[in-house]
């Protein structure tokens, strides 16, 4: 079974704040993602990786970075938090045009 | 544009009713895939079906069938007798590009004992 892990469910955090969300898969998926998911708006698409140290700009990449130093690892990156930015945050992967696969999702506040 | 719409935002059912949950989609791609995912209470979202846009035939898994109109742009999730463990959000989404996913905004299942 496809493994994607995140590495918290919960985070508080103080505005300002720098933050990081790991994001970890284990089947060797060359392409990564990072949703954020708010009430009536579904998911938009924040960042995505198509191979290590590739990235690109998604839906609404302002406010954010990501980094990809390893195949199996997906960093998002708030630079300064914001209380804009409290959210569900939900970290996907896939092998090429396949379905993506879901971690457990990073429940952010910023106070 | 890229664009889908979930327009029934709650849906409230007993157990045992048939219930269908609408998807509607926008491209200008004459080549696309169409998904659905299931979000338990527990948050992680699950995928249920896949479907490419030259293949219109329905699909039936069990309880669950998908109806699939590109006249209509339309890709309609069916449950049949309905049970709790269905409760959820649902998702839509519509993949472009290089594997990007727009999602339509999910449609809340309540099913009630």
């Amino acid at each position: 079974d496809v493994k994607v892990t995140q590495s918290s469910r919960y985070l508080v955090k103080r505005t300002g704040e720098k933050v990081f969300l790991e994001c970890v898969q284990d089947m060797d998926h060359e392409n990564m993602f990072w949703y954020r998911q708010d009430p009536g708006l579904g998911l938009r698409l924040i960042y995505f990786s198509y191979d290590v140290k590739m990235k690109e700009k998604g839906d609404i990449p302002e406010g954010y970075s990501v980094s990809r130093e390893k195949k199996e690892r997906f960093s998002l990156i708030l630079e300064s938090a914001s209380t804009n930015q409290t959210s569900m945050y939900l970290c996907a992967s896939t092998r090429g045009s396949h379905e993506q696969y879901f971690g457990p999702g990073t429940r952010l506040t910023v106070t | 544009a890229q664009k889908v719409t979930q327009a029934q935002t709650e849906i409230s059912v007993v157990e045992k009713e048939d219930v269908t949950l609408d998807c509607v989609y926008e491209t200008r791609d004459t080549t696309y895939y169409l998904f659905w995912y299931k979000q338990p209470p527990s948050g992680e979202l699950v995928f249920l079906i896949r479907r490419n846009s030259f293949d219109e035939q329905n699909e039936i898994s069990g309880r669950y069938s998908w109806n699939f109109q590109k006249s209509t742009s339309s890709f309609n999730f069916t449950i049949t007798a309905s049970q709790v463990v269905d409760s959820a959000v649902y998702f839509c989404a519509l993949r472009w590009g290089y594997n990007k996913l727009i999602f339509g905004a999910g449609t809340r299942l309540a099913v009630h004992p």
